[in-house]
């Protein structure tokens, strides 16, 4: 069974800090994905990455920044927290062939004070 | 560009009613269609997928929707629905050339006793 995995359930930071969210898959893929859950505007994405080294930005990539150094892991940065970025974030994974589906995390529910 | 449209934000039925929840996309190629199940707390989990073939697919637990190309739609449907399916239900399509999906703003199914 694939499992990705969220290095926080839940976390709490404050305004300005840098704030680092990890996620790690078990499966080989090639594709990995950060996306923003908000009630009411469903998942938007913040980045995605086909490969080790190489990221594409998503719909809302702004504040944010990411790196994959591995291919199991890819982690989401972001620079200068701001209470606006107050979300639950989930980390997914998929092999790099159409129609694939993508397996998330259990998410990271972050509070920004 | 590609669209997702969950119709209902929040479908409440009575536990054994039927329930159909709907979903449109907007798209000029061929597209794969997922439906995906988050419970409370929890990560997306893949609840039923259309690539090609049948336009009916079902899961295991149920569920089915049926692919009709005309309406563009994909509405997932169950016969007789349990307390334990309440959660919120999204879907998301695909394209062929992109690993990207986009996905709806949810539907959030609550079975009352």
């Amino acid at each position: 069974d694939v499992k990705v995995t969220q290095s926080s359930r839940y976390l709490v930071k404050r305004t300005g800090e840098k704030v680092f969210l990890e996620c790690v898959q078990d499966m080989d893929h090639e594709n990995m994905f950060w996306y923003r859950q908000d009630p009411g505007l469903g998942l938007r994405l913040i980045y995605f990455s086909y490969d080790v080294k190489m990221k594409e930005k998503g719909d809302i990539p702004e504040g944010y920044s990411v790196s994959r150094e591995k291919k199991e892991r890819f982690s989401l940065i972001l620079e200068s927290a701001s209470t606006n970025q107050t979300s639950m974030y989930l980390c997914a994974s998929s092999f790099r062939r159409q129609g694939q589906p993508q397996h998330f995390g259990d998410g990271t529910r972050l509070s920004i004070l | 560009a590609q669209s997702v449209t969950q119709l209902d934000s929040q479908v409440p039925v009575f536990e054994e009613a039927p329930v159909e929840l709907r979903c449109n996309y907007s798209s000029s190629v061929s597209v794969y269609l997922f439906w995906y199940v988050q419970y409370p707390n929890q990560g997306l989990q893949l609840l039923l997928k259309y690539l090609s073939g049948s336009t009916l697919v079902e899961s295991i637990n149920g569920f089915e929707a049926e692919f009709n190309k005309s309406q563009t739609s994909f509405h997932l449907r169950k016969p007789s629905v349990h307390i334990s399916d309440t959660a919120e239900y999204f879907c998301a399509v695909g394209t062929s050339g992109t690993y990207k999906y986009i996905f709806g703003t949810g539907t959030r199914l609550k079975v009352l006793a």
